[in-house]
């Protein structure tokens, strides 16, 4: 069946050092994918999508690009800081069907000063 | 503002009572989903509801039940008959196809 995996973590970084969350896909044909982000005891914000493949999706200096022939959509950002430490989670929409978002467990990732 | 709203945002109840969980939402959404969040895990889908009056079971019903009897409205009954109920509970709403799903601040339950 469809799946996502992601590195797992948690990812320690220092403040303006760069990130990479590494994020592959299992599924048929060509997927909706996205990242959301989770702040503590708080609900899912989705950070970025893209639908069809090269695609690139980009918000607050966070990026992802579709790559099908490697199956992933690993996220990017140059420069982090404090305020992105949060649990990363990729997620994935068969396509041609519902609506049902298929996550990855999640990835915690903490910015120091 | 548009939005999708969890009530309460805490609440505890005495193992073997049911409890219903809130979720609203005002984006004219036609889809809505109820997923389960254990400490240190992902999200797994316990319902989900494409259109009024019809509503599917996700990976993880055992224990749970819904209705959606208003477009606005998707409420979940955490059973006597879920074995380990305590979790942080959260629906999300979204236009039928292929689009983001919008999630609720959530709702977590202890069950003592």
């Amino acid at each position: 069946g469809d799946s996502v995996t992601q590195m797992e973590g948690p990812v320690t970084l220092s403040e303006e050092a760069f990130l990479t969350i590494n994020c592959t896909y299992t599924a048929t044909g060509y997927p909706s994918l996205f990242w959301y982000v989770q702040y503590p005891g708080e609900g899912l914000q989705l950070l970025l999508k893209a639908t069809k493949a090269d695609d690139k999706g980009s918000n607050k200096g966070f990026e992802a690009t579709y790559r099908k022939e490697t199956t992933s959509f690993h996220l990017e950002k140059g420069s982090v800081q404090v305020s992105d430490s949060a649990v990363y989670f990729c997620a994935l929409i068969p396509s041609g069907g519902y609506n049902k978002l298929i996550f990855g467990a999640g990835t915690r990732l903490a910015v120091h000063p | 503002d548009g939005g999708i709203t969890q009530s309460p945002k805490y609440l505890f109840r005495k193992e073997g009572q049911n409890v219903t969980l809130s979720c609203e939402q005002n984006l004219n959404h036609d889809a809505m989903y109820w997923y389960r969040q254990d400490p240190g895990q992902g999200l797994r889908l316990i319902y989900y509801s494409q259109i009024v009056n019809d509503f599917q079971k996700g990976d993880i019903a055992e224990g749970y039940s819904v209705s959606r009897e208003k477009k606005e409205s998707f409420p979940l009954t955490v059973t006597s008959a879920q074995k380990n109920p305590t979790a942080f509970y959260l629906c999300a709403s979204s236009m039928r196809r292929n689009t983001e799903a919008f999630f609720g601040q959530g709702t977590r339950l202890t069950v003592v």
